[in-house]
């Protein structure tokens, strides 16, 4: 049983420019989560999704932040026009919902950087 | 809206004492999950323990315990026999029964285990 995957670990990207990560679920957990990561903090909530269905996105940080996950599979998240205070570790995670909430693996995340 | 805060930015304990890193939150909801992960220095997020509010028994995991004071608000975790791989940042989180949300982190507390 394999863990959460992300793609890339690392990105540096110049201001102004299109990033997408892509993150892995633990296979058949219905459940994918976004977060972002800044240093000192804890990580804080973007958007999930249960199966293909984008349940709570409102907390994207802006606009400019979009994510999906077509099939039911993997994600995406894409942050467009990128800013300085854009660069954080973005995490994502995973989880089997039952009946109750599942407990959330987290993959070990993409570390972006923007110049 | 859910808030965690953990009081203790750093802790510092020799190798086999026992510590103990403190939480509280802040809710309305009575049916909810809280967590404690554990971050080691550029590595992923794990799970460390589970804790359902209905259970008033406190959940305990090999070394690993926490205090569950539903009425305080408060969920402590204890670390009994420390050793060198439990330094990591440790993060308290919140999740709400119905889990149509993602977590709620608190700022977290570097727990250094000394030699």
């Amino acid at each position: 049983d394999t863990g959460v995957s992300q793609d890339p670990r690392h990105k540096i990207t110049k201001r102004g420019q299109n990033v997408t990560f892509r993150c892995d679920p633990i296979s058949e957990h219905n459940r994918l989560y976004w977060y972002r990561q800044t240093l000192g903090q804890g990580p804080e909530f973007l958007t999930y999704f249960q199966n293909e269905a984008q349940l709570e996105k409102s907390r994207l940080l802006s606009d400019r932040f979009s994510a999906e996950r077509p099939k039911g599979s993997f994600s995406t998240l894409e942050i467009q026009r990128t800013e300085q205070g854009d660069s954080a570790m973005y995490l994502c995670a995973s989880s089997l919902v039952k009946g109750s909430p599942g407990t959330q693996y987290f993959g070990p995340g993409t570390r972006l950087l923007v110049l | 809206a859910q808030t965690v805060t953990q009081s203790q930015p750093e802790m510092s304990v020799q190798e086999a004492e026992t510590v103990t890193l403190s939480c509280t939150y802040d809710t309305s909801e009575n049916n909810y999950y809280l967590f404690w992960y554990k971050q080691p220095p550029s590595r992923q997020m794990i799970l460390v323990i589970r804790q359902e509010a209905y259970k008033q028994q406190n959940a305990t995991e090999n070394r690993f315990s926490v205090n569950f004071q539903k009425a305080a608000k408060s969920f402590s975790l204890k670390i009994s026999d420390s050793q060198l791989g439990d330094t990591a940042m440790y993060f308290c989180a919140f999740l709400s029964g119905g889990g149509a949300d993602g977590l709620t982190f608190g700022k977290g507390t570097h727990l250094i285990i000394q030699p």
